[in-house]
């Protein structure tokens, strides 16, 4: 019953490792998207998928890579962590009547 | 440029007092109008969604919005507003369908 669901909440690493983030839905919507959350930035758009293989950035890919081999699952990579990434994730999938879009509980990265 | 503007940054607000929220776009046509509420370390809930039709549209724990697009806005309200409804309010439009374009939030207080 979970909707969609976010892995792990809280992360902490150091700067240059390699981080992924997960995201799972269950109510296969086709959209997928990935969003951090800055104090002084709002919520901005990191990459989104309209269907499985199908992917696409957004504001602020740089540092970023994404992946879609299924429906249901859009896991984030953080390459080489930075610590201007440290941040709040939010991973989102949109309802296909039309723009709403529901929101994961996100996952808060530390990069030290 | 194409952008949504929430102009109040904190809201504060007695209980049992009603509520308005602000929220103006700047777009050519009617997009897809949102409002959603984050409570701290939450993610985000939707709280209701215009597409066309009926201009005052109604959502979630007693909140309604209006649309007007004389004006370009689409503000929150709430005839009472109780405690629990302290938190941050998100208005998003989206302006083709798919990607969401979001304010910079109104923080609602509300004191006892």
């Amino acid at each position: 019953d979970a909707g969609i669901t976010q892995s792990p909440r809280y992360k902490i690493t150091e700067t240059g490792r390699q981080v992924t983030l997960m995201c799972h839905q269950t109510w296969s919507h086709s959209y997928m998207f990935w969003y951090r959350q800055d104090l002084g930035h709002g919520l901005r758009l990191i990459y989104y998928s309209a269907a499985a293989d199908i992917t696409d950035k957004g504001e602020v890919p740089d540092g970023y890579v994404v992946s879609r081999s299924k429906t249901e699952n859009f896991p984030l990579t953080l390459e080489s962590a930075t610590r201007s990434q440290t941040s709040v994730y939010f991973c989102a999938s949109r309802d296909t009547l039309g723009g709403a879009q529901y929101f994961g509980p996100g996952t808060r990265l530390l990069v030290l | 440029a194409q952008s949504v503007t929430q102009p109040d940054i904190h809201i504060t607000v007695s209980e049992g007092a009603s509520l308005e929220l602000r929220c103006n776009y700047s777009y050519g046509a009617t997009p897809y109008l949102f409002w959603y509420v984050q409570s701290p370390g939450q993610g985000l809930q939707l709280l209701l969604k215009y597409f066309s039709g009926d201009t005052l549209v109604q959502g979630i724990k007693g909140f309604e919005a209006e649309f007007k697009r004389s004006q370009s806005s689409f503000n929150l309200r709430k005839p009472s507003v109780h405690w629990s409804d302290a938190a941050e309010y998100f208005c998003a439009v989206a302006p083709g369908g798919n990607k969401l374009v979001f304010g910079a939030g109104t923080i609602l207080r509300v004191k006892s």
